[in-house]
């Protein structure tokens, strides 16, 4: 089923190289994408954003790019630092019977290397 | 700005107690709020949909009997496992969001996530 699985797709990188951490969302209506960043024994904060009337939006060292053909999202690191090791989801907003709701993806943990 | 907290932020239980767990929205008002869990290693699961002041909307698989949820006020909103047993042992998270405006730190559209509750059923 939906995120089964205890083991975690993993990206390790060096301290200073560019991290890009991939993400296939499920419903082509979805439109509102966000990424988010747990660490250990945390909440999700907020990365960045997209809505799905464009294909890239920069932040802060950070990049995310929306593919709707197949459905896919990126989040670029720029200049990996150790302090963004964590895990990496992304979640798609899915309109659901009038309403809408966050379903969130499998994860990526995220380790950088000194 | 936009800050959700959650109390306790871990506690262990015999099985067959109840467990409420709390979540407020400090600095906005919380037209919805969310209840996600997540058991290890793996993904948020969002339980259940709250608006304040009518029921919770839960979602498929959730038994609305044993996690009961109460939003009785735009900053506040409760979970309460009932008689838990191991396997609700869990990470417990909340957010909120808010279509009222007003704060201007506050984006309509976003949830705000809660720092989590750890629950152990022994």
């Amino acid at each position: 089923g939906e995120n089964v699985g205890l083991h975690l797709p993993t990206l390790s990188v060096q301290e200073g190289d560019n991290s890009i951490i991939n993400c296939a969302y499920s419903n082509s209506a979805s439109d509102y994408f966000i990424w988010y960043k747990q660490e250990s024994g945390k909440g999700p904060q907020f990365i960045i954003d997209i809505r799905s009337n464009m294909d890239k939006r920069q932040g802060q060292r950070v990049t995310v790019l929306l593919n709707k053909t197949v459905k896919h999202l990126s989040l670029q690191i720029a200049a990996t630092q150790p302090g963004d090791s964590a895990v990496y989801f992304c979640a798609e907003n899915m309109p659901q019977g009038g309403s809408e709701k966050l379903v969130f993806g499998k994860g990526t943990k995220l380790t950088v290397n000194p | 700005g936009a800050v959700v907290s959650q109390h306790p932020s871990r506690v262990i239980c015999k099985s067959g107690t109840s467990v409420k767990i709390e979540c407020r929205s400090l600095d906005f008002q919380a037209t919805t709020m969310f209840w996600y869990r997540q058991f290890p290693k793996q993904s948020l699961m969002l339980m259940a949909t709250s608006n304040e002041g009518s029921k919770a909307t839960y979602e498929q698989g959730v038994e609305k009997d044993k996690f009961l949820i109460n939003h009785a006020s735009l900053t506040l909103s409760t979970l309460t496992v009932t008689s838990a047993h191991p396997e609700d042992s869990s990470f417990y998270i909340c957010s909120a969001s808010s279509l009222a405006g007003g704060a201007s730190w506050v984006d309509q559209e976003t949830q705000y996530f809660g720092p989590g509750t750890r629950l152990l059923v022994l």
